[in-house]
């Protein structure tokens, strides 16, 4: 069974950091893009970051884009999102997701920034 | 960016169709290739895709639901509605970087 499964969530004061981390299992974590997706309470779906199987092209979102840094780790099927100089608006719940075309979700890790 | 725009709720009756659209700013289109995606997502879980490439039904995706369009203009339907399918549908287009549309809300009348 495909699992995508994130943790690392939490609450932070606005300006410092969290990592998040993705175990994927089930799958050839290395044949696959990767991407980090959020969504604010009682909001949408948004966007945050990408990266390709071996590592080779990274986007960001321009809301996060210099504050957030996606990576993997093949070895260890994991994927991570490092978020600094966090900010209220980055209160979301954050998925990790699979793929480059449709999407398959992790269940969500929380991260709530507030002092 | 690709913007994608859904109507932010649908209310329908239980047995009837359901028909939620989803216009992007630009064609997701290549070589006759609909990138375009639907989700379903129910309060306290993670999205579950429905359709992939427009109008290619999801492994394990009741018949009932149906996915049609090219370019700019796609649509999802729910024929017919059952109360299982109460959710939040989103459209997401990968000709980029994947953008969502704001989500359909479907309620029963």
């Amino acid at each position: 069974e495909v699992q995508l499964v994130e943790s690392g969530g939490g609450l932070v004061q606005p300006g410092r950091s969290l990592k998040l981390s993705c175990l994927a299992s089930g799958f050839t974590f290395s044949n696959y893009g990767m991407n980090w997706i959020r969504q604010a309470p009682g909001k949408g779906l948004e966007w945050v970051a990408s990266i390709s199987s071996s590592s080779s092209y990274i986007y960001y979102a321009d809301t996060v884009k210099g504050r957030f840094t996606i990576s993997r780790d093949n070895a260890k099927n994991t994927l991570y999102l490092q978020m600094t100089s966090l900010r209220s608006e980055d209160t979301a719940l954050y998925y990790c997701a699979r793929g480059t075309g449709p999407l398959l979700w992790g269940q969500g890790v929380m991260v709530t920034v507030s002092s | 960016d690709i913007v994608l725009t859904q109507s932010p709720v649908l209310a329908v009756s239980l047995g009837q169709r359901a028909t939620i659209s989803c216009r992007a700013s630009q064609s997701v289109s290549i070589s006759s290739i609909n990138l375009m995606h639907w989700y379903q997502q129910k309060p306290g879980q993670q999205p579950k895709l429905l359709i992939y490439r427009a109008s290619n039904l999801a492994s394990g995706i009741p018949a009932r639901f149906s996915g049609s369009g090219s370019g700019t203009d796609f649509t999802l339907t729910i024929d017919p509605v059952q109360a299982d399918d109460i959710a939040a549908y989103y459209c997401q287009q990968s000709r980029e970087s994947p953008t969502f549309g704001s989500g359909t809300k479907l309620e029963i009348k």
